[in-house]
C-alpha cells in the first residue's frame, strides 16, 4: 500500500517568512495530492491540492510542487502570517480509477510568530 | 450549504463500554469514508462506503469496529467493548463521486475510553 513521509514534524518561523514542508510517497501510481490544513480541535479543511499531470500549482500565497520523478511534493507558504499557524498534512491517493481513499503523512505544526 | 456533520463531538466511555458515532455526509455525496486520528498523527483510512455497500474495510482495526450506511447517506461507526487504545478522534469525511477526490471533513468525535 501507499506511504507518505512527511518532513518537518514542526517548523517555526517569523511573520513574513517563507514555510516549507515536504513529503514523499512511495506508491509510483499515486496521482492526486493535497494539503489539509488542520486548526486545534478543528476539522481539516483542503487548502490545495494537485494532481500528476501538473508540476506546479498556486493559490496566492500558497504553492505546490510535485516531482513525479523523485515521488515528492512539497507546500510552499510565502509570506506567512499568524493565522497560518496549524497543523498541515499531505496526502496521496490514485484517483480515477479508484476511490481515492487518502494515505496521510504525520503532520507538520506550524506556528508563525508575530 | 451544510458541511459533514458528526456526533456527538466528544464521548467518554468506560473500558469494556460500547459506542456508537454518527456520520452525516453532505447531501447528495455518494462516496464516504471513516478515519481514525490519534493524538499527534495524521488521519488514518478505517473504512470506505460507496452509497449504501461499504466497499472497503481493509482499515479496520479489530473486529471489534463496525460501520454501516443502510440508506446510503447517514453512516454509523460502532465500536464495541471499547478499549483504551480505541482513544482518538474518529473523522468522517465525503465525496460527491467515485472518482472525486475532494474529501470534505466533519468536525470529527473524539473518543476517550477511561
Amino acid at each position: 500500500g501507499e506511504n507518505v513521509e512527511q518532513h518537518p514534524s514542526t517548523l517555526s518561523v517569523q511573520e513574513g517568512d517563507s514555510a516549507v514542508i515536504k513529503c514523499t510517497y512511495s506508491d509510483s501510481a499515486s496521482n492526486y495530492f493535497p494539503w489539509y490544513k488542520q486548526e486545534l480541535g478543528k476539522r481539516p479543511q483542503l487548502i490545495i491540492d494537485i494532481r500528476s499531470n501538473v508540476g506546479e500549482k498556486k493559490d496566492q500565497r500558497i504553492a505546490v510542487t510535485l516531482n513525479k520523478t523523485a515521488k515528492h511534493f512539497s507546500l510552499h507558504i510565502t509570506e506567512t502570517q499568524p493565522e497560518d499557524s496549524a497543523v498541515y498534512f499531505c496526502a496521496a491517493t490514485l484517483s480515477g480509477t479508484s476511490y481515492g481513499k487518502l494515505t496521510f503523512g504525520q503532520g507538520t505544526i506550524l506556528t508563525v510568530h508575530p | 450549504g451544510a458541511g459533514v456533520s458528526q456526533s456527538p463531538r466528544y464521548k467518554v466511555a468506560k473500558r469494556g463500554q460500547d459506542v456508537a458515532l454518527r456520520c452525516d455526509p453532505i447531501s447528495g455525496h455518494v462516496s464516504l469514508f471513516w478515519y481514525q486520528q490519534a493524538l499527534g498523527q495524521g488521519p488514518e483510512f478505517l473504512t470506505y462506503f460507496q452509497n449504501e455497500a461499504q466497499l472497503d474495510k481493509s482499515g479496520l482495526p479489530s473486529d471489534r469496529f463496525f460501520a454501516e450506511r443502510p440508506e446510503g447517506s447517514v453512516s454509523t461507526l460502532k465500536i464495541q467493548r471499547t478499549q483504551q487504545e480505541d482513544s482518538a478522534v474518529y473523522l468522517c469525511a465525503s465525496s460527491s463521486s467515485e472518482r472525486d477526490n475532494e474529501q470534505f471533513f466533519g468536525p470529527g468525535t473524539r473518543l476517550t475510553v477511561l
